[in-house]
């Protein structure tokens, strides 16, 4: 079955640490983002990248990082610099780069502070 | 900066009811939109995605888009229980990134 599969379903950060989140993809799709989701919030952009090796940040970037080495990976890492990081991470795949193509969703991962 | 806003809710109907869900957004350009479920606790779901003025169906969904007026809507008929979710509309954030924007989401309550 083709999808999307993001670990750990729960993680959790002791100060000054920093920790990966892993989004894999099975789908084939060239674009992959991050986003991150507070209670009762709507979804932030971190990061997103349309194309192997290249990534840009989104809205709110600071204190994350991100790589794309393969184009089924694109872990996200919370880093120290990130103050308050409990939040549900969620990353998304879509076809291709156009604005007309829908984003789908992995599962998640909730992130909290130790 | 674009944006794509809808009312918080709680929006409640009784079961077997029409819950119409509402999507403002702020640029006239924008050509298609997307519908998603969310289940409390859970990541967003696809339901709906739209292309074209008009209205589109799909089982007991049905979106409408109003270029015109910058409005987009989701209808459920025969609102069931397990309808009870957060609904989010997205639509195109800039220029073909592929980047979307989402609204806060509206919370449907569908009650027995």
């Amino acid at each position: 079955d083709g999808g999307i599969t993001q670990s750990p379903k729960y993680l959790f950060r002791k100060e000054g640490q920093n920790v990966t989140l892993s989004c894999e993809q099975n789908l084939n799709h060239d674009a992959m983002y991050w986003y991150r989701q507070d209670p009762g919030q709507g979804l932030r952009l971190i990061y997103y990248s349309q194309i192997v090796n290249d990534f840009q940040k989104g809205d709110i970037a600071e204190g994350y990082s991100v790589s794309r080495e393969k184009k089924e990976s694109f872990p996200l890492t919370v880093t120290s610099a990130q103050k308050n990081p409990t939040a549900f991470y969620l990353c998304a795949s879509s076809m291709t780069d156009y604005s007309n193509q829908p984003q789908h969703f992995g599962d998640g991962t909730r992130l909290s502070i130790l | 900066q674009k944006e794509v806003e809808q009312n918080s809710g709680p929006l409640s109907v009784p079961e077997g009811a029409i819950a119409s869900l509402n999507c403002t957004y702020s640029d006239r350009v924008s050509q298609s939109f997307f519908w998603y479920r969310q289940y409390s606790g859970k990541s967003p779901e696809l339901i709906m995605s739209i292309y074209s003025n008009g209205d589109k169906e799909d089982g007991r969904f049905t979106a409408q888009l109003n270029k015109a007026s910058q409005y987009v809507s989701l209808l459920i008929r025969d609102s069931q229980p397990s309808d009870s979710a957060t609904y989010l509309c997205a639509g195109p954030n800039s220029g073909n990134t592929g980047k979307l924007i989402f609204g806060q989401g509206t919370t449907l309550q569908v009650k027995p």
